[in-house]
Protein backbone atom coordinates (compact mmCIF):
# COMPACT_ATOMS: atom_id res chain seq x y z
CA UNK A 1 0.00 0.00 0.00
CA UNK A 2 0.92 3.56 -0.33
CA UNK A 3 0.39 6.65 1.46
CA UNK A 4 1.45 10.78 0.59
CA UNK A 5 1.85 13.47 2.93
CA UNK A 6 1.37 16.95 2.01
CA UNK A 7 3.03 19.10 4.88
CA UNK A 8 0.97 22.09 4.06
CA UNK A 9 -3.00 22.69 4.06
CA UNK A 10 -2.46 25.85 2.62
CA UNK A 11 0.18 27.97 1.23
CA UNK A 12 -0.19 31.77 1.01
CA UNK A 13 2.24 33.62 -1.32
CA UNK A 14 2.78 36.74 -3.34
CA UNK A 15 2.11 37.35 -6.91
CA UNK A 16 5.95 37.20 -8.93
CA UNK A 17 7.40 35.39 -5.99
CA UNK A 18 8.62 31.54 -6.01
CA UNK A 19 6.80 28.76 -4.05
CA UNK A 20 7.16 24.91 -3.25
CA UNK A 21 4.43 22.57 -2.22
CA UNK A 22 5.76 19.71 -0.47
CA UNK A 23 4.80 16.34 -0.86
CA UNK A 24 6.27 12.84 0.93
CA UNK A 25 5.27 9.40 0.14
CA UNK A 26 5.39 5.83 1.44
CA UNK A 27 5.37 2.81 -0.61
CA UNK A 28 6.68 -0.57 -0.43
CA UNK A 29 7.04 -1.06 -4.20
CA UNK A 30 8.27 1.61 -7.16
CA UNK A 31 5.42 4.04 -8.02
CA UNK A 32 5.14 6.68 -10.50
CA UNK A 33 4.45 9.90 -9.10
CA UNK A 34 2.16 13.01 -10.31
CA UNK A 35 1.04 16.07 -9.13
CA UNK A 36 -2.70 17.59 -10.26
CA UNK A 37 -4.16 21.06 -10.23
CA UNK A 38 -7.88 21.89 -9.52
CA UNK A 39 -8.75 24.89 -10.33
CA UNK A 40 -12.04 26.53 -9.09
CA UNK A 41 -15.19 24.68 -10.33
CA UNK A 42 -12.95 22.36 -12.60
CA UNK A 43 -11.70 18.74 -12.59
CA UNK A 44 -8.07 17.66 -12.13
CA UNK A 45 -5.93 18.21 -14.60
CA UNK A 46 -2.40 16.28 -14.88
CA UNK A 47 0.59 18.97 -14.10
CA UNK A 48 3.58 16.40 -14.88
CA UNK A 49 4.36 13.25 -13.56
CA UNK A 50 7.66 11.20 -12.96
CA UNK A 51 7.89 7.53 -14.81
CA UNK A 52 11.42 7.18 -14.60
CA UNK A 53 14.82 8.46 -15.67
CA UNK A 54 15.58 12.69 -14.86
CA UNK A 55 14.93 13.07 -11.90
CA UNK A 56 13.85 16.93 -12.75
CA UNK A 57 10.67 17.10 -14.51
CA UNK A 58 8.91 19.95 -15.78
CA UNK A 59 4.97 20.21 -16.31
CA UNK A 60 3.12 22.66 -17.99
CA UNK A 61 2.34 26.42 -16.77
CA UNK A 62 5.89 26.50 -15.68
CA UNK A 63 5.74 24.25 -13.01
CA UNK A 64 8.50 21.70 -12.38
CA UNK A 65 9.09 19.05 -9.74
CA UNK A 66 11.89 17.21 -8.30
CA UNK A 67 12.24 13.47 -7.88
CA UNK A 68 14.23 12.56 -4.50
CA UNK A 69 13.90 8.88 -4.32
CA UNK A 70 16.34 8.81 -0.89
CA UNK A 71 14.41 11.63 0.86
CA UNK A 72 11.02 9.70 -0.85
CA UNK A 73 10.00 13.50 -1.58
CA UNK A 74 8.39 14.61 -5.05
CA UNK A 75 8.22 18.77 -4.19
CA UNK A 76 6.37 20.94 -6.57
CA UNK A 77 8.30 24.31 -7.29
CA UNK A 78 7.52 27.28 -9.71
CA UNK A 79 10.14 30.25 -9.96
CA UNK A 80 7.30 33.31 -10.45
CA UNK A 81 3.68 32.51 -9.50
CA UNK A 82 0.43 34.23 -10.88
CA UNK A 83 -2.99 35.17 -9.71
CA UNK A 84 -4.21 32.23 -12.21
CA UNK A 85 -2.18 29.80 -10.25
CA UNK A 86 -5.01 30.00 -7.57
CA UNK A 87 -6.12 26.23 -6.82
CA UNK A 88 -5.71 23.33 -5.07
CA UNK A 89 -2.76 20.95 -5.90
CA UNK A 90 -2.47 17.30 -5.10
CA UNK A 91 0.19 15.17 -5.14
CA UNK A 92 -0.31 11.33 -5.87
CA UNK A 93 1.46 8.30 -6.79
CA UNK A 94 0.59 4.66 -8.61
CA UNK A 95 2.14 1.39 -7.95
CA UNK A 96 4.44 0.14 -11.32
CA UNK A 97 2.12 -2.70 -12.86
CA UNK A 98 1.83 -5.78 -11.35
CA UNK A 99 3.81 -5.24 -8.72
CA UNK A 100 1.58 -6.51 -5.40
CA UNK A 101 1.44 -3.01 -4.71
CA UNK A 102 -2.13 -2.70 -4.10
CA UNK A 103 -5.15 -0.59 -6.62
CA UNK A 104 -3.82 0.47 -9.66
CA UNK A 105 -5.07 3.55 -9.08
CA UNK A 106 -4.03 6.76 -7.28
CA UNK A 107 -2.99 7.28 -3.38
CA UNK A 108 -3.68 10.82 -3.21
CA UNK A 109 -2.58 13.44 -0.77
CA UNK A 110 -4.79 16.10 1.01
CA UNK A 111 -4.20 18.34 -1.48
CA UNK A 112 -2.43 21.99 -0.82
CA UNK A 113 -4.01 25.34 -1.59
CA UNK A 114 -1.88 27.63 -3.48
CA UNK A 115 -3.51 31.22 -2.53
CA UNK A 116 -1.84 34.10 -4.34
CA UNK A 117 -1.52 37.60 -2.84
CA UNK A 118 -1.28 40.41 -5.59
CA UNK B 1 -10.04 14.38 -28.23
CA UNK B 2 -13.11 14.22 -26.33
CA UNK B 3 -12.23 14.71 -22.60
CA UNK B 4 -13.60 12.43 -20.05
CA UNK B 5 -17.17 13.53 -18.99
CA UNK B 6 -19.99 13.38 -16.44
CA UNK B 7 -22.97 13.59 -15.36
CA UNK B 8 -24.84 14.54 -13.86
CA UNK B 9 -22.57 17.59 -12.55
CA UNK B 10 -24.82 17.77 -9.00
CA UNK B 11 -27.74 16.43 -7.78
CA UNK B 12 -29.11 16.91 -4.05
CA UNK B 13 -31.02 13.92 -3.26
CA UNK B 14 -32.88 12.85 -0.13
CA UNK B 15 -31.38 10.30 2.06
CA UNK B 16 -32.90 7.04 1.63
CA UNK B 17 -33.22 7.72 -2.41
CA UNK B 18 -31.06 6.36 -4.94
CA UNK B 19 -28.81 8.35 -7.57
CA UNK B 20 -27.05 7.04 -10.71
CA UNK B 21 -23.83 9.09 -11.64
CA UNK B 22 -22.38 8.29 -15.53
CA UNK B 23 -18.81 8.39 -16.85
CA UNK B 24 -18.23 8.68 -20.32
CA UNK B 25 -14.06 7.76 -20.72
CA UNK B 26 -11.71 8.73 -23.72
CA UNK B 27 -12.36 6.68 -26.46
CA UNK B 28 -9.67 3.86 -26.41
CA UNK B 29 -8.84 3.43 -23.09
CA UNK B 30 -9.34 0.22 -21.30
CA UNK B 31 -8.87 1.62 -17.70
CA UNK B 32 -11.53 3.51 -15.85
CA UNK B 33 -11.23 4.51 -12.39
CA UNK B 34 -14.08 6.15 -9.84
CA UNK B 35 -12.45 8.13 -6.83
CA UNK B 36 -14.39 10.54 -4.66
CA UNK B 37 -13.53 13.18 -2.15
CA UNK B 38 -15.53 13.83 1.16
CA UNK B 39 -15.56 17.52 2.24
CA UNK B 40 -12.34 17.71 4.28
CA UNK B 41 -11.08 14.22 3.15
CA UNK B 42 -8.30 13.35 0.51
CA UNK B 43 -9.79 12.05 -2.94
CA UNK B 44 -10.24 8.24 -2.15
CA UNK B 45 -9.98 5.37 -4.81
CA UNK B 46 -13.09 3.16 -5.33
CA UNK B 47 -12.55 0.89 -8.01
CA UNK B 48 -11.06 0.02 -11.33
CA UNK B 49 -12.50 -1.14 -14.47
CA UNK B 50 -10.46 -2.93 -17.49
CA UNK B 51 -12.64 -2.91 -19.87
CA UNK B 52 -16.17 -4.37 -18.70
CA UNK B 53 -14.37 -6.10 -16.11
CA UNK B 54 -13.95 -5.39 -12.03
CA UNK B 55 -9.55 -5.33 -11.66
CA UNK B 56 -10.23 -3.56 -8.38
CA UNK B 57 -12.83 -2.38 -6.17
CA UNK B 58 -11.15 -2.90 -2.90
CA UNK B 59 -12.03 1.21 -2.45
CA UNK B 60 -15.68 0.44 -2.63
CA UNK B 61 -17.37 1.92 1.36
CA UNK B 62 -20.29 -0.47 1.05
CA UNK B 63 -22.58 -2.64 -0.49
CA UNK B 64 -25.09 0.58 -1.27
CA UNK B 65 -22.76 1.12 -4.30
CA UNK B 66 -22.72 -0.71 -7.56
CA UNK B 67 -20.45 -0.07 -10.03
CA UNK B 68 -20.93 -0.96 -13.81
CA UNK B 69 -19.24 -0.67 -17.15
CA UNK B 70 -21.27 -2.72 -19.52
CA UNK B 71 -19.93 -3.17 -22.77
CA UNK B 72 -16.61 -1.74 -21.65
CA UNK B 73 -17.61 1.99 -22.57
CA UNK B 74 -19.39 4.07 -20.21
CA UNK B 75 -19.79 3.31 -16.59
CA UNK B 76 -22.44 4.38 -13.71
CA UNK B 77 -22.31 4.30 -10.53
CA UNK B 78 -25.12 3.60 -8.40
CA UNK B 79 -26.00 4.62 -4.86
CA UNK B 80 -28.67 3.38 -3.39
CA UNK B 81 -30.27 4.11 -0.76
CA UNK B 82 -27.99 6.97 -0.48
CA UNK B 83 -26.96 7.89 3.30
CA UNK B 84 -25.66 11.62 4.40
CA UNK B 85 -21.98 10.57 4.68
CA UNK B 86 -22.32 9.48 0.65
CA UNK B 87 -22.12 13.22 0.25
CA UNK B 88 -18.99 14.49 -1.76
CA UNK B 89 -17.55 15.06 -5.34
CA UNK B 90 -16.91 11.68 -7.07
CA UNK B 91 -14.58 11.85 -9.95
CA UNK B 92 -13.77 9.76 -13.15
CA UNK B 93 -10.49 8.86 -14.32
CA UNK B 94 -9.94 6.37 -17.76
CA UNK B 95 -6.30 5.80 -18.79
CA UNK B 96 -4.88 3.86 -21.93
CA UNK B 97 -2.53 1.84 -19.46
CA UNK B 98 -2.21 0.51 -16.28
CA UNK B 99 -0.98 2.45 -13.27
CA UNK B 100 -1.65 6.00 -15.58
CA UNK B 101 2.15 5.73 -17.36
CA UNK B 102 0.84 7.10 -19.94
CA UNK B 103 -1.61 9.81 -17.39
CA UNK B 104 -4.87 9.27 -16.11
CA UNK B 105 -7.42 12.05 -17.67
CA UNK B 106 -10.24 13.21 -15.19
CA UNK B 107 -13.79 14.41 -15.79
CA UNK B 108 -15.11 17.53 -14.06
CA UNK B 109 -16.92 15.39 -11.25
CA UNK B 110 -20.03 14.84 -9.86
CA UNK B 111 -20.71 16.83 -6.90
CA UNK B 112 -23.65 14.75 -4.61
CA UNK B 113 -25.07 16.20 -1.98
CA UNK B 114 -27.82 14.13 0.45
CA UNK B 115 -30.07 15.63 2.71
Amino acid sequence: AQSVTQLDSQVPVFEEAPVELRCNYSSSVSVYLFWYVQYPNQGLQLLLKYLSGSTLVKGINGFEAEFNKSQTSFHLRKPSVHISDTAEYFCAVSPYPYSGGGADGLTFGKGTHLIIQP
Amino acid sequence: EAGVTQFPSHSVIEKGQTVTLRCDPISGHDNLYWYRRVMGKEIKFLLHFVKESKQDESGMPNNRFLAERTGGTYSTLKVQPAELEDSGVYFCASSQALSGSGGYTFGSGTRLTVV
